[in-house]
């Protein structure tokens, strides 16, 4: 069975410019979340997605939003990127509590 | 706040040597933990769970034990291979309300094991 994928793998990006990451997730999970991961340091939860719905939502900016698609694949998208935006960025999907992760996207921005 | 943390950064390990990384957390109300194995440029990867109910649970060549009196957790991994050389993360699952499914990740631990 497929893991859960991303696009792309890697990304880089200017100040102000905007950036949308893809996930699909495991066949038969139903929910997606986001994580920044910044060099150096653990995942940090951005935002779940359960049923296309937002269920959950970490302290990030309004800078940060995200979707979920009826075939439960979701989107996150970075406004007005900022050099501090550099991090990987990871998606992962669940059918209950656990929570499996993609090999993520890692972003630059100079 | 909430936060996960991890009493040693780095770990060095001979091949065949038992390994054990540690992991506080603060969060009293947590009541689902896992472990994950992150190696250089992939995503975390599953390793084990336990919920807090439990005190103990063994999976293949791994253990966790929890502590939910000093909230402290703790990966032990039996005759460690060079391939379990990676970061490894402790993670706390959030309550409900707007921590609906948000896991708080620790630190990392850096487990080098030496042929």
């Amino acid at each position: 069975d497929a893991g859960v994928t991303q696009s792309p793998t890697h990304l880089i990006k200017t100040r102000g410019q905007h950036v949308t990451l893809r996930c699909s997730p495991i066949s038969g999970h139903k929910s997606v979340s986001w994580y920044q991961q910044v060099l150096g340091q653990g995942p940090q939860f951005i935002f779940q997605y359960y049923e296309k719905e937002e269920r959950g939502r970490g302290n990030f900016p309004d800078r940060f939003s995200a979707r979920q698609f009826p075939n439960y694949s979701s989107e996150l998208n970075v406004n007005a990127l900022l050099l501090g935006d550099s991090a990987l960025y990871l998606c992962a999907s669940s059918s209950l509590e656990t929570q499996y992760f993609g090999p993520g996207t890692r972003l630059l921005v100079l | 706040g909430e936060s996960v943390g991890l009493h040693l950064p780095t770990l060095s390990v001979q091949e065949g040597d038992n390994s054990i990384i540690n992991c506080a957390y603060s969060n009293s109300a947590s009541d689902y933990f896992i472990w994950y194995k992150q190696e250089s440029g992939k995503g975390p990867q599953f390793i084990i769970d336990i919920r807090s109910n439990m005190d103990k649970r063994q999976g293949q060549r791994v253990t966790v034990l929890l502590n939910k009196t000093v909230k402290h957790l703790s990966l032990q991994i039996a005759a460690t291979q060079p391939g379990d050389s990676a970061v490894y993360f402790c993670a706390e699952s959030g309550a409900g309300g707007t921590s609906y499914g948000k896991l708080t990740f620790g630190q990392g631990t850096i487990l080098t094991v030496h042929p």
